[in-house]
């Protein structure tokens, strides 16, 4: 159980254009899924939490009209990055907090999606 | 200060000896605590997670929790060259921000 899906998983486009990519919990519900992006060698810098239904919140810096998130049911939510830029290119992971009665607020991720803007 | 800290590593240890991991965080709200293992390249998967002093183990993990000293350990029992990844330590608050707040991880190298 507790299995998130990414698509797609890479995707290369041209500066300036816009890409989407969404996640999905597979056999349970999430209220709410995290937006995380990786550098190279970097560790996972959250950028947004998604709440089903409501505006997502997005951490310092992040740039909401940049990174469009939206999500519109239980087990998907997408994040469009806008007019990307070279510099946008990075590992782009979703997680989604777990089922279960753990109390421990446990985060399971989704196998990311590497993004390149040429 | 950062909120959580690892050692960057690399850590080296020899197959089938134990590996240990090490994290501190500073905020002492922080109420639950993950250790995530990932390959280059792949998504965090979870190993294990604790909330309560003391040690919780899973096979060949333990979890060690000291909230007085704001300190987390995992520990890798009769290491393998598979358990080669990064491991990075996350907590979660009690209150105010629900999402994970990650360390930089530590690379692990288990030597065959």
């Amino acid at each position: 159980g507790a299995v998130v899906s990414q698509h797609p998983s890479w995707v290369i486009c041209k500066s300036g254009t816009s890409v989407k990519i969404e996640c999905r919990s597979l056999d349970f519900q999430a209220t709410t899924m995290f937006w995380y992006r990786q550098f190279p060698k970097q560790s996972l810098m959250l950028m947004a939490t998604s709440n089903e239904g409501s505006k997502a919140t997005y951490e310092q810096g992040v740039e909401k009209d940049k990174f469009l998130i939206n999500h519109a049911s239980l087990t998907l939510s997408t994040l469009t990055v806008t007019s990307a830029h070279p510099e946008d290119s990075s590992f782009y992971i979703c997680s989604a907090r777990g089922p279960g009665t753990s109390g421990g607020g446990e985060q399971y991720f989704g196998p990311g999606t590497r993004l390149t803007v040429t | 200060q950062k909120e959580v800290e690892q050692n960057s590593g690399p850590l080296s240890v020899p197959e089938g000896a134990i590996a240990s991991l090490n994290c501190t965080y500073s905020d002492r709200g922080s109420q639950s605590f993950f250790w995530y293992r990932q390959y280059s390249g792949k998504s965090p998967e979870l190993i294990m997670f604790i909330y309560s002093n003391g040690d919780k183990e899973d096979g060949r993990f333990t979890a060690q929790l000291n909230k007085a000293s704001q300190y987390v350990s995992l520990l890798i029992r009769d290491s393998q060259p598979s358990d080669s990844a990064t491991y990075l330590c996350a907590v979660r608050r009690l209150r105010g921000r629900r999402a994970l707040t990650f360390g930089s991880g530590t690379r692990l190298q288990v030597q065959p």
